[in-house]
């Protein structure tokens, strides 16, 4: 069975102080691995696809990396409204589009 | 706005009720999928159609079925309701089946049981 576990839970960053997220995974066969970002109140943003080790993406202050075992979202000199939670989910080859998600890290980011 | 519209926004309904939940997908998005997010456990796969087929299956009760329409836009629908499904239902969209790149959810509607 597919599991995604994410941690930390909740993390809590001033304005500028960059940190990571980590997402540890097994699944037999990964078709890709998805970041999204969900909003309170809110359906998930997603924000990247990972397809193989050693692929990286970046977006704005955020950038996704992953191994054959975890993926990090690092995340440079936070804002305010980078405050959200973040869900890592994964994919497996011969299911369709069925994803897997993680419980998500709780960020918030203050001043 | 995604482009995923899902309504309702809130409902409220008595145990043993029956009610539906409507998604809209994006334009020229052929895909639907539905997932439940409850506080403790996180996002969870119910069914997704594709082009009015059923393409693949969760942990969907029977309690609870869906259908997409010729149109594109999907319904599921949730029966002899329990206070345990209370949670967020979201809908989300892609234009293939595959899944390989992420797709586009809804704003969810927040089903409460009493």
């Amino acid at each position: 069975e597919d599991q995604v576990t994410q941690s930390p839970e909740a993390l809590r960053l001033q304005e500028g102080e960059s940190s990571s997220l980590n997402c540890s995974y097994t699944v037999s066969g990964l078709r890709g691995l998805f970041w999204y970002r969900q909003d309170p109140g809110k359906g998930p943003e997603f924000l990247f696809t990972l397809y193989s080790a050693g692929e990286e993406k970046e977006k704005e202050r955020l950038k996704a990396t992953l191994t054959k075992k975890e993926s990090f979202l690092h995340i440079t000199a936070p804002k305010p409204e980078d405050s959200a939670t973040y869900l890592c989910a994964v994919g497996r080859t011969g299911t369709a589009s069925k994803l897997t998600f993680g419980t998500g890290t709780r960020l918030q980011v203050t001043l | 706005d995604s482009g995923v519209t899902q309504t309702p926004k809130h409902l409220i309904t008595a145990t043993g009720q029956r009610v539906t939940l409507r998604c809209s997908p994006r334009s020229g998005d052929l895909s639907v999928y539905w997932y439940q997010q409850s506080l403790d456990q996180g996002l969870q796969f119910l069914i997704q159609y594709y082009n009015g087929e059923e393409r693949a299956k969760g942990n969907i009760l029977e309690r609870f079925s869906a259908q997409q329409f010729p149109d594109l836009h999907s319904e599921l629908n949730l029966s002899s309701l329990e206070l345990g499904d209370s949670a967020l239902y979201f809908c989300a969209s892609s234009v293939v089946g595959s899944g390989r790149d992420g797709y586009t959810f809804g704003s969810g509607t927040r089903l409460t049981v009493v």
